[in-house]
Formats: structure tokens, C-alpha cells, sequence
């Protein structure tokens, strides 16, 4: 089976960075992909690692180290939109499925 | 401009009942996927199709059913829903197996 970790939540104040760190233990890697999720709604793709790095993209970045099975999302300059649920999820090897962690709810405050 | 299309949103239906959900997509994607995401949980794969071939997971229960009559749609179908399976029910699509999955807005899910 596939084993994909994140906190459950998280609390920042507008204007701060945000760390949401995911672990994974899988069958295999092919990929990893950050979706946002606001209440109610679809996911939406934010980003994607197969190489260990950071990949920025504005006020998002997603850092990847395969040898650790771990991830991180940074989300800088905290805005009141962004509180969503952030779920991390894997591909594993010849396999083009996605195993989801259950998402970090992040809640931005004034 | 919605790309991948759920309908309806908001589904009610009694426990027993039949009842399909509708997904559609304007993208020409190959894959088309149904995941279902309870509160809290992670989205959990029900079925996807590569084109028209059919692809179950080896936990979905046999009550769940799906039909892709063409590129464009994909339908879901709980034979006799439970209690148990009032949930969101997400449809998504990619283009390949490299690409990332794009979602519809889900379609809710409650039994009575």
C-alpha cells in the first residue's frame, strides 16, 4: 500500500510563510503533485516535483528530496484566499494513478 | 470556463435508490478518473478509464458501477446506495500519465 503524510492543520497570519511538509512511503516514485482545495470545491493543481529541488512558482514553492520521501509546500506572503486544504499526492512507478494524503487545512487570520 | 463539468452538484437520493452522477470534459483528455473524498480523508480511486479501457481498484465495492460512452463523457453509478457512501464524489481527467489531473467541482452525495 501507498502511505502519504501531512499535519492535519495549520494556523498563520496574513503577510507570513507557511510550511506544509508531506512524507511519503510508496511502492514506488514517479512524481509528486500539490493540490489546493477550498471548501466545497475541486482541487486545483499547484505544483509538480519528479526531480529533488525546489520549484518555485510565485508565492508557492514545492521542494522534494526522494531519498527522504519528503516534500514540502512553502506558501509565502500569506494572503486570506489561501485558506484551503493542501493535499500532497504521489505516483507511484509505471503508474500513472495518484495516492492522496488527506490534505492540511490551512486557516490564515488577520 | 469550466472544463470538467459534474452534475449536479448536490445530489440527494434514498437509501437503495440508484443514482448516477454525471461527469464531462472539454479537454480531449484520454484518462478520465472518479475518486471518492469523504470529510477530512483524501480523495480514494474508484475506477478510471485510459480511453475506453476500464480500470477497477481491487476495493471498490461492487455497488459502483461506471460507463464512458464516449471521449467527452463519464458516468458514475451506485447500484443501492448506503449510508456509508454519502460522500463527494470528484471526476478527473488528464491528458496522459505524465500530466497532472484536472478536477470538476465534485458532485455531493447525501442519502436518506
Amino acid at each position: 500500500g501507498q502511505n502519504i503524510d501531512q499535519p492535519t492543520e495549520m494556523t498563520a497570519t496574513e503577510g507570513a510563510i507557511v510550511q506544509i511538509n508531506c512524507t511519503y512511503q510508496t511502492s514506488g516514485f514517479n512524481g509528486l503533485f500539490w493540490y489546493q482545495q477550498h471548501a466545497g470545491e475541486a482541487p486545483t493543481f499547484l505544483s509538480y516535483n519528479v526531480l529533488d529541488g525546489l520549484e518555485e512558482k510565485g508565492r508557492f514553492s514545492s521542494f522534494l528530496s526522494r531519498s527522504k520521501g519528503y516534500s514540502y509546500l512553502l506558501l509565502k506572503e500569506l494572503q486570506m484566499k489561501d485558506s484551503a486544504s493542501y493535499l500532497c499526492a504521489v505516483r507511484p512507478s509505471n503508474d500513472y494513478k495518484l495516492s492522496f494524503g488527506a490534505g492540511t487545512t490551512v486557516t490564515v487570520r488577520a | 470556463d469550466a472544463m470538467v463539468i459534474q452534475n449536479p452538484r448536490y445530489q440527494v437520493t434514498q437509501f437503495g435508490k440508484p443514482v448516477t452522477l454525471s461527469c464531462s470534459q472539454t479537454l480531449n483528455h484520454n484518462v478520465m478518473y472518479w475518486y471518492q473524498q469523504k470529510s477530512s480523508q483524501a480523495p480514494k480511486l474508484l475506477f478510471h478509464y485510459y480511453d475506453k479501457d476500464f480500470n477497477n481498484e481491487a476495493d471498490t465495492p461492487d455497488n459502483f458501477q461506471s460507463r464512458r460512452p464516449n471521449t467527452s463523457f463519464c458516468f458514475l453509478d451506485i447500484r443501492s446506495p448506503g449510508l456509508g457512501d454519502a460522500a463527494m464524489y470528484l471526476c478527473a481527467t488528464s491528458r496522459a500519465e505524465r500530466d497532472p489531473q484536472h478536477f470538476g467541482d465534485g458532485t455531493r452525495l447525501s442519502i436518506l
